[in-house]
């Protein structure tokens, strides 16, 4: 099974910054990784696909960048709005795994 | 626009059944396979099975093998999850979502598993 290590599991920043989260694959994985956005009590929605693509309305701060192993989810300026939890999911081979989750709060 | 409604959750006995179901539209269902994936309470996400467009490919999670079984009914636009042989562990909220991609998700489907 192909094991997806995320980093860091919670992250306390402020309005306006830029943020990364880190998604590392144990094996390589093409760029058949996606980025999904939570809220408490809702459904996950997708924000990056394909790795780097990002899904149709999603505003332009929300980019994904990497392939093979190592792959990043950056929101350049954070809006209130954008305070979630995040995973990535890999899709290149069964079964399907996410990361743990990085739980995005106000500081 | 893509819906997905899942429903069937409950409470369910340990060693007992449940039948979820999610209703599709605003696609063409039978072309996108279709997946299963569970957020226990205060848990991150698990990928639970999928099934592809004809229900020629199905994958299970280990966790669920040989309890859990997926299955479709594209006339009906319809995906279903026969959960058997219930565990407490198998407490969860379950999202059906589309596409080998998962690009499309339900607003979920709470099952609870308690004597």
């Amino acid at each position: 099974d192909i094991q997806m290590t995320q980093s860091p599991s919670s992250l306390s920043a402020s309005v306006g910054d830029r943020v990364t989260i880190t998604c590392r694959a144990s094996q390589g994985i093409r760029n058949d990784l996606g980025w999904y956005q939570q809220k408490p009590g809702k459904a996950p929605k997708r924000l990056i696909y394909a790795a780097s693509s990002l899904q149709s309305g999603v505003p332009s701060r929300f980019s994904g960048s990497g392939s093979g192993t190592e792959f990043t989810l950056t929101i350049s300026s954070l809006q209130p709005e954008d305070f979630a939890t995040y995973y990535c999911l890999q899709h290149y081979s069964y079964p399907y795994t996410f990361g743990q989750g990085t739980k995005l709060e106000i500081k | 626009e893509v819906q997905l409604v899942e429903s069937g959750g409950g409470l369910g006995k340990p060693g007992g059944s449940l039948r979820l179901s999610c209703a599709a539209s605003g696609f063409t269902f039978s072309s996108y396979s279709m997946n299963w994936v569970r957020q226990a309470p205060g848990k991150g996400l698990e990928w639970v099975s999928s099934i592809s467009s004809s229900s020629s490919y199905i994958y299970y999670a280990d966790s669920v093998k040989g309890r859990f079984t997926i299955s479709r009914d594209n006339p009906k636009n319809s995906l279903y999850l026969q959960m058997n042989s219930l565990r407490a562990e198998d407490t969860a909220v379950y999202y059906c979502a589309r596409d080998s991609w998962l690009d499309s998700w339900g607003q979920g489907t709470l099952v609870t598993v308690s004597s």
